[in-house]
């Protein structure tokens, strides 16, 4: 069965510090890997996401994301957080096979100190 | 620019009370979802349909009922509501490629129940 993990439960930066979640995932087969943010009282959006090629992806806001496929790993990052990236970040997995559910992990709120 | 639509945003039941929860998407997407937020616990799967016409258990499924109506629409029944079903519930869709990729998903503003 898919599973995700993601590290981190609570994150605390200070604003311009570097950011790194990690992410986790448990399936056998060819996966596509998404990171949502969903600020508060907000429902979840699209921050990147994988489905083949360069491992490395790009997303808003200045997001990126590593696929290892060695490690079952899809972590984000960012360089330089702003208070505006306080949010909570979901990590989700959907295998191509297996009924094609979209499985998330448990979150890592994220607050950013201005 | 609708997208996905949840109603209702809000609704308090008192125990054994049932209702439905409804999903409609203008996107044309073939697959919907309806997941269960609570705090510290992430999103989880309550029932998904992925085409019409077809409904699957998820992680949670328990004390829950789904229909797809037609492409659009996709609801959620609670038959007899229970406290443990106070939760925030989201509703999906994407579109899921005959190769098996599968788009990003597409979420409603969330339905907020409270069961006394």
């Amino acid at each position: 069965a898919q599973s995700v993990s993601q590290h981190n439960h609570h994150v605390i930066l200070s604003e311009a510090a570097s950011l790194e979640l990690g992410c986790n995932y448990s399936y056998g087969g060819t996966v596509n890997l998404f990171w949502y943010v969903q600020y508060p009282g907000q429902h979840l959006q699209l921050l990147l996401k994988y489905f083949s090629g360069d491992p490395l992806v790009k997303g808003i806001k200045g997001f990126e994301a590593e696929f290892i496929k060695s490690k079952f790993s899809f972590n984000l990052r960012k360089p330089s957080v702003q208070w505006s990236d306080t949010a909570e970040y979901f990590c989700a997995v959907i295998g191509n096979t297996g009924g094609f559910k979209t499985i998330f992990g448990a979150g890592t709120r994220l607050f950013v100190k201005a | 620019n609708a997208g996905v639509t949840q109603t209702p945003k809000f609704q308090v039941l008192k125990t054994g009370q049932s209702m439905t929860l409804q999903c409609a998407q203008d996107m044309n997407h073939n697959s919907m979802y309806w997941y269960q937020q609570d705090p510290g616990m992430g999103l989880r799967l309550i029932y998904y349909s992925a085409s019409e016409g077809t409904t699957d258990k998820g992680e949670v499924p328990n004390g829950y009922n789904v229909s797809r109506l037609n492409k659009r629409e996709f609801s959620l029944r609670l038959e007899s509501a229970a406290p443990s079903q106070t939760s925030v519930y989201f509703c999906a869709s994407t579109h899921r490629w005959a190769g098996g990729n599968t788009g990003e998903l597409f979420f409603g503003e969330g339905s907020r129940l409270t069961v006394l």
